[in-house]
This record gives C-alpha cells, sequence and structure tokens, in this order.
C-alpha cells in the first residue's frame, strides 16, 4: 500500500453535471498530481499541485479545475461533465520539488461513469 | 511521431520465457526514463528507473538507448505473477511536470 488514498471509488453521474474527486497524499509528500485513464490507454497528465499551488497542467479544457489544500490533500473538480470524461481518474503523490523529479506514488483512483 | 509509443502487444507467452518490450520517445532531452507495472483494475506501481544506460534489478533488465531515443525492458525467466500491463514513462524536462505515460503493453504469462 502506497499510502495515497482517494474517494470514492466509484461514481456514477449524467452528462452536464458536476463532479468532485478527492486525494490524500502520503505523508511527508508535498506535490499532487492527477491523471486520466480511459480503457486500454495510458494515464493523462492534468495537472499538478506542488504547496498549494498549480505546478504544471497538461492538455485538459479549464472545466477541470484542482486545489490542494495546506495539509496536502487535493481536489480535481470536472463541470459540465461529458460522455468521454468516462475513465478512471488516478491521484499521485510526491515529495518532487519545483526543479526535480521523484518518484510518484499512486492511489487506487476514482472510475468515473459519465452517462 | 507520439511523444512516447510502445509496443502495442498484447504479448502472451509460456512461464519460463523471456520476453521484451521497447518504448520510443520524442523528447531527446529527456534525462531519466521509468517502467511502472499495472495490474488489472489496479493504479501503477513502481518497477524500476533507468537513469544512465541501463539497470538491472533480478529478472528484470531495462536498457536506454539515447542516441535511438529507446527504452526497452527485458524479463527474464517469465512468472505467472508477471501478467499485468508495463507503462513506460518519460517524465518531464526540468521545470516541466508533464509526466508522460505510454499506451503500455499487456503481458500475460501463460502455465
Amino acid at each position: 500500500e502506497t499510502g495515497v488514498t482517494q474517494s470514492p471509488t466509484h461514481l456514477i453521474k449524467t452528462r452536464g453535471q458536476q463532479v468532485t474527486l478527492r486525494c490524500s497524499s502520503q505523508s511527508g509528500h508535498n506535490t499532487v498530481s492527477w491523471y486520466q485513464q480511459a480503457l486500454g490507454q495510458g494515464p493523462q497528465f492534468i495537472f499538478q499541485y506542488y504547496r498549494e499551488e498549480e505546478n504544471g497542467r497538461g492538455n485538459f479544457p479549464p472545466r477541470f479545475s484542482g486545489l490542494q489544500f495546506p495539509n496536502y490533500s487535493s481536489e480535481l473538480n470536472v463541470n459540465a461533465l461529458e460522455l468521454d470524461d468516462s475513465a478512471l481518474y488516478l491521484c499521485a503523490s510526491s515529495s518532487s520539488s519545483r526543479s526535480s523529479y521523484n518518484e510518484q506514488f499512486f492511489g487506487p483512483g476514482t472510475r468515473l461513469t459519465v452517462l | 511521431r507520439k511523444e512516447v509509443e510502445q509496443d502495442p502487444g498484447p504479448f502472451n507467452v509460456p512461464e519460463g520465457a523471456t520476453v521484451a518490450f521497447n518504448c520510443t520517445y520524442s523528447n531527446s532531452a529527456s534525462q531519466s526514463f521509468f517502467w511502472y507495472r499495472q495490474d488489472c483494475r489496479k493504479e501503477p506501481k513502481l518497477l524500476m528507473s533507468v537513469y544512465s544506460s541501463g539497470n538491472e534489478d533480478g529478472r528484470f533488465t531495462a536498457q536506454l538507448n539515447r542516441a535511438s531515443q529507446y527504452i526497452s525492458l527485458l524479463i527474464r525467466d517469465s512468472k505467472l505473477s508477471d501478467s499485468a500491463t508495463y507503462l513506460c514513462v518519460v517524465p518531464p524536462d526540468p521545470g516541466n511536470n508533464d509526466m508522460r505515460f505510454g499506451a503500455g503493453t499487456r503481458l500475460t504469462v501463460k502455465p
């Protein structure tokens, strides 16, 4: 077990709704990254938070937003859900700084289904 | 050319076989590379890191060819428990945290 937890484990929403996914990082880690993994694909980087600030963003529209809290836990919010948003959403924590890379430890993921 | 491309697989091999996967990357500035393993419906977990020409850990060997921009993963004496999807990961340039995953190569080891 990595110590990274995510909630909920599964979620079903309908098009147009909004969703909030949560992640608790591993103790001692100050960086959280979020990924979207569609079926049969590798994880796609959404964004990363380092010490409560966004520290890089992938090719995702603004309706994907996030937060990081003082305890380094994080939320991923998705507005105006679309069918293509159905995927496994993975959170990964690490102790990286702004300019270095350290191993990322993944949580079990939240499986989102949009109907 | 995709930033990270992997052998599409699937690879179906008998126990005890040796199997190798390849991964090519487009960013010549990338300095370090990783192989992650992902079991069905589970999260990815780090298998090996590659910082120089290669790395070996028991039955697993990762090799890096910077000139040709590819990384390989060799698994010797395959076990049933090696069945999983193997993800090639090319981390960001310094200052860029956009970690790039390949689509993965699925391996099934059969008795």
